[in-house]
């Protein structure tokens, strides 16, 4: 089956920029998407199809897809921004399952 | 707006089955597929399976084939997630997830753009 590798966690300060890398086997040729997920609630999409964002996510967030790492790009890092964030593709390579990756948890210093 | 409500916790024993709802608002209900996603304590998320429900038609992750089931009630725009031989593995929160797509193929599905808000479900003796 596929797998997505996600870092454990990323720590960055306010105001900077935040880098979460996906990697997986040939992800280039795969649509990514991204979930931010907030401490007790449910996830929410902020980025689709690798760099499209859903509206009402801010500009700050924004996508890339080449090779085998997917990365989602959090700018001028906020507190509210601190959560986990997984990526999910959909995999063909038996059947047609969703895979996530692990998750990265964003702590804001 | 778009609403995904799901029935509240549960707590079952070993062996036993638990029936999730997902009560839909807010866009046309048989135009869209519902997803199952599940949470188990601590992060990491897993994808349970699909249903159109328009037309009924589901796909199940292999992992839970012959233990999970998923119907829906069109006139009342709810779908269920049915779970059985609950093991203490199981334990988790369960999402319905909206199908941004519309609805999903058998190799076609898009991503989640609208969630429930989760339904703890806790398998113990």
């Amino acid at each position: 089956s596929y797998v997505l590798t996600q870092p454990p966690s990323v720590s960055v300060a306010p105001g900077q920029t935040a880098t979460i890398t996906c990697g997986g086997n040939n992800i280039g040729a795969k649509s990514v998407h991204w979930y931010q997920q907030r401490p007790g609630q449910a996830p929410v999409l902020v980025v689709y199809g690798d760099s499209k964002r859903p509206s009402g996510i801010p500009e700050r967030f924004s996508g890339s897809n080449s090779g085998n790492t997917a990365t989602l790009t959090i700018s001028r890092v906020e507190a509210g921004d601190e959560a986990d964030y997984y990526c999910h593709v959909w995999d063909t390579s038996s059947g047609h399952s969703a895979v996530f990756g692990s998750g990265t948890q964003v702590t804001v210093l | 707006q778009v609403q995904l409500v799901q029935s509240g916790a549960e707590v079952k024993k070993p062996g036993a089955s638990v029936k999730i709802s997902c009560r839909t608002s807010g866009y046309t209900f048989s135009a869209y597929a519902i997803h199952w996603v599940r949470q188990a304590p601590g992060p990491g998320l897993e994808w349970l399976g699909w249903i159109n429900a328009g037309n009924g038609v589901t796909a199940y992750s292999q992992k839970f084939q012959g233990r999970v089931t998923f119907t829906r009630d069109t006139s009342a725009r709810i779908v269920y997630m049915e779970l059985s031989g609950l093991r203490s593995e199981d334990t988790a929160v369960y999402f319905c997830a909206r199908d941004f797509g519309g609805y999903c193929t058998a190799d076609t599905c898009s991503n989640f753009d609208h969630w429930g808000q989760g339904a703890l479900v806790t398998v113990s003796a």
